[in-house]
């Protein structure tokens, strides 16, 4: 059971495009809120999280907006470049800290 | 420091053989992870260690076996092989006190 679901699947921004993925969770619990990001044969690196006490977060172009009342999270990234084409990933962590549940993955490709 | 690393980069197995996958990290972290990357369902937990000689079933433990005999190492072990387990092995791991998972560069297994 998919405990996060996130989409698109995969999403195409023209340079200078606003690219935004989006994450529904069912746990109530779950109190912290990540995004991975993921270049081509590498590794997932954190980008930006955020905790249910606010409902949006900035970093640089990189923004999330989260909707409690909704169980919703997204991933909004501002002038998206072609350096920004990678799968993304959302999370969430539940209450007990040590375990983080992943969304299906999105694919983003900025076309110069 | 070398941050995550993982060994081997790529293998191929045939049904019924077995291998280990070797996760080493250098921040002194106390939990490791070993995740699985399939398309479109994007990273799923099999095992995980909250410290040394410690462990415990995430998501999608059938199949796979683990150890953590020292802090530094977490081994994820497959006793015989089957097709199902063809996928990218992911490694992470993080401090206790924070949340941020660091993840290795993956390991390619495809089991014929």
């Amino acid at each position: 059971q998919q405990q996060v679901k996130q989409s698109p699947q995969s999403l195409i921004v023209q340079k200078g495009g606003i690219s935004i993925i989006n994450c529904a969770y069912e746990n109530t619990a779950f109190d912290y809120f990540p995004w991975y990001q993921q270049f081509p044969g590498k590794g997932p690196a954190l980008l930006i999280a955020i905790r249910p006490d606010v409902s949006e977060k900035k970093e640089g172009r990189f923004t999330i907006s989260f909707n409690k009342s909704a169980k919703q999270f997204s991933l909004h990234i501002m002038d998206s470049q072609p350096g920004d084409s990678a799968t993304y990933f959302c999370a969430a962590r539940g209450t007990s800290g040590s375990r983080l549940t992943f969304g299906e993955g999105t694919q983003l490709t900025v076309n110069p | 420091n070398a941050g995550v690393t993982q060994t081997p980069k790529f293998r191929v197995l045939k049904t019924g053989q077995s291998m280990t996958l070797l996760c080493a990290q250098d921040m002194n972290h106390e939990y490791m992870y070993w995740y699985r990357q399939d398309p479109g369902m994007g990273l799923r937990l099999i095992h995980y260690s909250v410290g040394e000689g410690t462990t415990a079933k995430g998501e999608v433990p059938d199949g796979y076996n683990v150890s953590r005999l020292k802090k530094q190492n977490f081994l994820l072990g497959l006793e015989s092989a089957a097709p199902s387990q063809t996928s990218v092995y992911f490694c992470a791991s993080k401090q206790d006190t924070q949340e941020t998972q660091y993840f290795g560069p993956g390991t390619r297994l495809l089991v014929l």
